[in-house]
């Protein structure tokens, strides 16, 4: 099982907000950047967001990063139908000495 | 362009051996880790381990350590993962990454390849 912890889904109408958490510890995101991907259905994962809160080119600015203390957290505004995938956190845990994935959030757009 | 191309994928049996590859493309295969991410029918990411192919500085998860091998051939800009044996368990999806900056072991993976199914099936 995952040192990160994600919700597993979370809702919303199109044109909304959704946030996803991803909750750890001091040896991994307290003290480690936090990434985070977008998996849609049938596709290898992609990059939305490294080093907390910066995003890739390319990525709109309709996903942002932040980081708190052992928590980290991924916002999507202005939610498309396009946006229904699965979310995944990630980071290096200094303690395991290995990269973690967070548990994975699905995205519904209702 | 920068692009990180998977094998095809495979069909095998308990007990056999197996190889896939991952062929990097349009950057400095020696410069940059390379990652190997497993994915379970319906699972999410499971990070198993990563490779520095300029001198193949390996790193494993404890929790791959002993089931997997992994390797590059810096000559083709080649990373490996195999197996000695398969297990029915080892049915997935094998994603290979590339870390987003030169010689960072803890940055993103920013580039991924398309990934390899894996089937074990008697």
């Amino acid at each position: 099982q995952s040192v990160l912890t994600q919700p597993p889904s979370v809702s919303a109408a199109p044109g909304q907000k959704v946030t996803i958490s991803c909750s750890g510890s001091s040896s991994n995101i307290g003290n480690n950047y936090v990434s985070w991907y977008q998996q849609l259905p049938g596709t290898a994962p992609k990059l939305l967001i490294y080093d907390n809160n910066k995003r890739p080119s390319g990525i709109p600015d309709r996903f942002s990063g932040s980081k708190s203390g052992t928590s980290a957290t991924l916002g999507i505004t202005g939610l498309q139908t396009g946006d229904e995938a699965d979310y995944y956190c990630g980071t290096w845990d200094s303690s395991l000495s290995e990269g973690v994935f967070g548990t994975g959030t699905k995205v519904t757009v209702l | 362009e920068v692009q990180l191309v998977q094998s095809g994928a495979e069909v095998k049996k308990p007990g056999e051996s197996l190889k896939i590859s991952c062929k990097g493309s349009g950057y400095s295969f020696t410069s940059y880790w390379i990652g190997w991410v497993r994915q379970m029918p319906g699972k999410g990411l499971e990070w198993m381990g990563i490779i520095y192919p300029g001198d193949s500085d390996t790193r494993y998860s404890p929790s791959f350590q002993g089931q997997v091998t992994i390797s590059a051939d810096k000559s083709i800009s080649t990373a490996y993962l195999q197996w000695s044996s398969l297990k029915a368990s080892d049915t997935a999806m094998y994603y290979c990454a590339r870390s987003q900056r030169a010689s960072d072991l803890f940055s993103a993976f920013d580039i991924w390849g398309q990934g390899t199914m894996v089937t074990v099936s008697s």
